[in-house]
């Protein structure tokens, strides 16, 4: 049973390029919901997707940042324009509904030069 | 903000039950309590999670206090691998989708 599946584990961008994050979520998992987290910090929610559809986005920044979850294929968080502020862990969830306890990934590290 | 405030950090010797309190006073009705924990540089990962019975599974115990303000993780027997920054989290069952993390318990155990 595969768990949830992210890659890059890393990823190094200059500023001003884009970074491309995956996930796939566990086997009949539905729902994804995307995490940030700075260094000695706790996580923060970012959005949280089903297939094809936003349910929230409240977390995201209103610029540069994009999700989409497909009807085929991995979930994508996108950042356009990366600023180094952008560095962080990004650590993806699937549940197979909303009540069931979030199963997460082991994260994109995100380093901007 | 999180609903819930943990200890920074304890010690717990190995092979002896580590007992991480977690304090919820605002808890609504149909918030349950979940508990997580972080290994460094990993992902969060699932361990338990309770409305107001207690509940036993095989990572750990959570006991939840009969107002619900409180509740108390349980590791049995802690091994080193056990060392990792533990998260106590409440959610509604419904309507609210999203994590709220605190700053967690730094468990370090000692050989």
């Amino acid at each position: 049973n595969a768990g949830v599946m992210q890659n890059p584990r890393h990823l190094v961008r200059r500023r001003g390029q884009e970074a491309r994050l995956r996930c796939s979520p566990m086997k009949g998992h539905s729902h994804v919901y995307w995490y940030r987290q700075l260094p000695e910090e706790g996580l923060k929610f970012m959005v949280y997707l089903q297939k094809e559809n936003i349910i929230d986005e409240s977390g995201m920044p209103k610029e540069r940042f994009s999700a989409e979850f497909p009807k085929e294929g991995p979930s994508i968080l996108r950042i356009q324009q990366v600023v180094r502020g952008d560095s962080a862990a990004y650590f993806c969830a699937s549940s197979r509904d909303e009540g069931q306890p979030q199963h997460f990934g082991d994260g994109t590290r995100l380093s901007i030069l | 903000d999180a609903k819930t405030t943990q200890p920074p950090s304890m010690d717990c010797a190995e092979g002896r039950a580590a007992n991480l309190p977690c304090n919820h006073s605002t808890i609504s009705g149909n918030e349950y309590v979940y508990w997580y924990r972080q290994i460094h540089s990993q992902g969060p990962q699932y361990i338990i999670h309770g409305l107001k019975n207690n509940e036993t599974n095989e990572m750990a115990s959570l006991i939840i206090t009969e107002d619900r303000k409180s509740s108390t993780l349980i590791l049995p027997h802690a091994t080193l691998r056990d060392t990792a920054v533990y998260y106590c989290i409440v959610r509604p069952f419904s309507g609210t989708y999203k994590y709220i993390f605190g700053t967690g318990t730094r468990l370090k155990v000692l050989a």
